[in-house]
């Protein structure tokens, strides 16, 4: 199985802040990676596929970049609703594993 | 408007088994794949198994292999997993998932249903 490494694990952060949350597969990927978005008690939200497109509806401050086996999901200038957890995911083979997750939280 | 509702959760004993139900809406389910991912509680997501649109192709984590059957019906808008030999560690809120295409190959999650608890407890 491919896993999947994302740092830091927690960040603390202010609005307006630009946020870099990395992600490292054990093995090449190709471009097959996506970010999600999660908040207390709800489902995670898609926010970036197949490693740089954004989803639609997605505000424009989130972009992603990467390829092979290191990836990036930057936040340009946090705002209060982006405090949450986020999981990159590989959709190269199965299992598609998730990252242990990066928790954003207010500084 | 896609939904995605799921339901059947609830406390089970270790060992016992449990059938879980997606039913969806807003699209044609036989076009897309679809998959269950859990979550314990208090910890990080974990992917559990998909199925093709079809429901010709069906992969597993090695952590459920064996024991969760995945299946669904085209004719009902519903996917379904059949988890047997249920373990403490199976504990998690399950989630169903539609993938962005037919094939499970290279497919993103694009919605998620809101979520079932499953308890294996005695």
């Amino acid at each position: 199985d491919i896993q999947m490494t994302q740092s830091p694990s927690s960040l603390s952060a202010s609005v307006g802040d630009r946020v870099i949350i990395t992600c490292r597969a054990s093995q090449s990927i190709s471009s097959y990676l996506n970010w999600y978005q999660q908040k207390p008690g709800k489902a995670p939200k898609l926010l970036i596929y197949a490693a740089s497109s954004l989803q639609s509806g997605v505000p424009s401050r989130f972009s992603g970049s990467g390829s092979g086996t290191d990836f990036t999901l930057i936040i340009s200038s946090l705002q209060p609703e982006d405090f949450a957890t986020y999981y990159c995911q590989q959709s190269y083979s199965t299992p598609h594993t998730f990252g242990q997750g990066t928790k954003l939280e207010i500084k | 408007e896609v939904q995605l509702l799921e339901s059947g959760g609830g406390l089970v004993q270790p060992g016992g088994s449990l059938r879980l139900s997606c039913a969806t809406s807003g699209f044609t389910f036989s076009s897309y794949a679809m998959s269950w991912v859990r979550q314990a509680p208090g910890k990080g997501l974990e992917w559990v198994s998909g199925i093709s649109g079809s429901g010709g192709s069906t992969y597993y984590a090695d952590s459920v292999k064996g024991r969760f059957t995945t299946s669904r019906d085209n004719s009902k808008n519903t996917l379904y997993v059949q988890m047997n030999s249920l373990r403490a560690e199976d504990t998690a809120i399950y989630y169903c998932a539609k993938a962005s295409r037919a094939s499970i190959a290279a497919a993103q999650i694009d919605y998620w249903g809101q979520g079932t608890l499953v308890t294996v407890s005695s």
